[in-house]
C-alpha cells in the first residue's frame, strides 16, 4: 500500500515568509508525527496528534510553529515569519493506535525547507 | 541536553564480518530503545526495538544488547551486507508516548 508521502518534496523562501508543509499519513494511522532533521543531526521532535488532538507538542521551538490535523488523517506543519534557522528536513511519520505500535513510526521522505 | 548520544559518527566493515553500533542514553525513565536505519533521500525505517525489561532481543540478522546499569545499547548486525550500509539511528522513548528522542547516527560502511 501507499506510504507516508509529504509535499512539497521542496521548499525554498525567503526569511519573514509564511510557509505549510502537509503530510498524508498511512491510511487508518491514528498517530501522526512531526520532526525535522538538521544536517548532521538525528531526527528532533516537534509535535504528535492522536487522531486528531495533539497529545505532545512540547518539541515546537517556539510560537511561530503551529501543526493541525482537523479530521484526523492529513496535517499541515505551518511556520510564519520564517528564520534562516528553520532551514531543515521536516519529517512525517504515522503509526498505529498506542502502546507497542508506537515503536514502528513510518516515515516519509521529509520535506527540505531552505531559508534565504 | 543530548538525552541520546551515539559517539561514533562513522563505522567501516568488510562484507561478512560483524558491525557494532553503538549509543548511550542518560534519561533512567526510558522504557524502550530503538534502531532504525535511512538511506540517502527517504525516511528513517524502524529496524529493532527492545523492551527496558530485557537485556537483548533479536531479530534475524540483527541483535539489541542493553545493558541498563551502564545507561548503554548495541546493535550486531551479523553477517554484514552492502546493503545495509546506511545512517543508523539509536532512539529512546517512554511509555504510553510516541515522542522519539533519537541519537545523531553512525554511517556504516559495509565493503564488498
Amino acid at each position: 500500500g501507499a506510504g507516508v508521502s509529504q509535499t512539497p518534496s521542496n521548499k525554498v523562501t525567503e526569511k519573514g515568509k509564511y510557509v505549510e508543509l502537509r503530510c498524508d499519513p498511512i491510511s487508518g494511522h491514528t498517530a501522526l508525527y512531526w520532526y525535522r532533521q538538521s544536517l548532521g543531526q538525528g531526527p528532533e521532535f516537534l509535535i504528535y496528534f492522536q487522531g486528531t488532538g495533539a497529545a505532545d507538542d512540547s518539541g515546537l521551538p517556539n510560537d511561530r510553529f503551529f501543526a493541525v490535523r482537523p479530521e484526523g488523517s492529513v496535517s499541515t506543519l505551518k511556520i510564519q515569519r520564517t528564520e534562516r534557522g528553520d532551514s531543515a528536513v521536516y519529517l512525517c511519520a504515522s503509526s498505529l493506535g498506542r502502546g507497542a505500535n508506537y515503536n514502528e513510526q513510518f516515515f516519509g521522505p521529509g520535506t527540505r525547507l531552505t531559508v534565504l | 541536553d543530548q538525552q541520546v548520544k551515539q559517539n561514533s559518527p562513522s563505522l567501516s566493515v568488510q562484507e561478512g564480518r560483524i558491525s557494532i553500533l553503538n549509543c548511550d542514553y542518560t534519561n533512567s525513565m526510558f522504557d524502550y530503545f530503538l534502531w532504525y536505519k535511512k538511506y540517502p533521500a527517504e525516511g528513517p525505517t524502524f529496524l529493532i526495538s527492545i523492551s527496558s525489561i530485557k537485556d537483548k532481543n533479536e531479530d534475524g540478522r540483527f541483535t539489541v544488547f542493553l545493558n541498563k546499569s551502564a545507561k548503554h545499547l548495541s546493535l550486531h548486525i551479523v553477517p554484514s551486507q552492502p546493503g545495509d550500509s546506511a545512517v543508523y539511528f539509536c532512539a529512546a522513548r517512554r511509555s504510553n508516548t510516541g515522542k522519539l528522542i533519537f541519537g545523531q547516527g553512525t554511517t556504516l560502511q559495509v565493503k564488498p
